[in-house]
């Protein structure tokens, strides 16, 4: 059972466009909500984070927007640039007892030039 | 990539064959966790450690095991490795992993494939 869906599983938006990619997720209990960026050949790198108490983050180029009624978030990422191109994970911490985060299956994003 | 090293950076090796991965992380940091990332699927929680022996299941522990006899390595064991076990293997650490400010920083990742 997937706790957290990711869509859309890849995008394509035009340099200086606004990317969007969306998550929702079930349980409640989840308390801790990342985004992670993640080049071919590395690991993910933590992003932005957000809080469920907060509607929304930003830092620089990038906003969390929250909806705890709706149990969504989403990323936002303005002015795209082709150095952004890369595949993008939402995450949540707190469900079923575990201690580590439990990630969305991630979205291919190209911005073309 | 926050002071976390994995190794092998990559591994071949054949069905039934014992497999240890290592991690070792210079940040002093109490939690660490071992993930696996296959297409399609994200990254899955296979154990994690909130301290010295102390270690607990994630979502896909079957097959695995893991030991932290330090603060700064933390290893993880596939008794006998099988295709299915084929992946990417990351390494995180955190520093508050039980509270909700549990940033998590991820390690280089070991490629494994299993013939």
């Amino acid at each position: 059972q997937q706790q957290v869906k990711q869509s859309p599983q890849s995008l394509i938006v035009q340099k200086g466009g606004i990317s969007i990619i969306n998550c929702a997720y079930e349980n409640t209990a989840f308390d801790y909500f990342p985004w992670y960026q993640q080049f071919p050949g590395k690991g993910p790198a933590l992003l932005i984070a957000i809080r469920p108490d907060v509607s929304e983050k930003k830092e620089g180029r990038f906003t969390i927007s929250f909806n705890k009624s709706a149990k969504q978030f989403s990323l936002h990422i303005m002015d795209s640039q082709p150095g952004d191109s890369a595949t993008y994970f939402c995450a949540a911490r707190g469900g079923g007892g575990a201690d580590g985060l439990t990630f969305g299956k991630g979205t291919h994003l190209i911005i073309q030039p | 990539d926050a002071g976390i090293t994995q190794s092998p950076r990559h591994k071949v090796t054949e069905t039934g064959t014992p497999v240890t991965l290592r991690c070792h992380q210079t940040e002093n940091h109490r939690y660490m966790y071992w993930y696996r990332q296959d297409p399609g699927h994200g990254l899955r929680l296979i154990h994690y450690s909130y301290g010295v022996k102390d270690t607990d299941k994630g979502e896909v522990s079957d097959g695995y095991s893991v030991s932290r006899s330090k603060t700064e390595d933390f290893l993880l064991t596939l008794e006998s490795a099988t295709s299915s076990q084929t992946s990417v293997y990351f390494c995180a650490i955190s520093r508050s992993g039980g509270s909700s400010y549990n940033e998590q920083f991820f390690g280089p990742g070991t490629r494994l494939t299993v013939l």
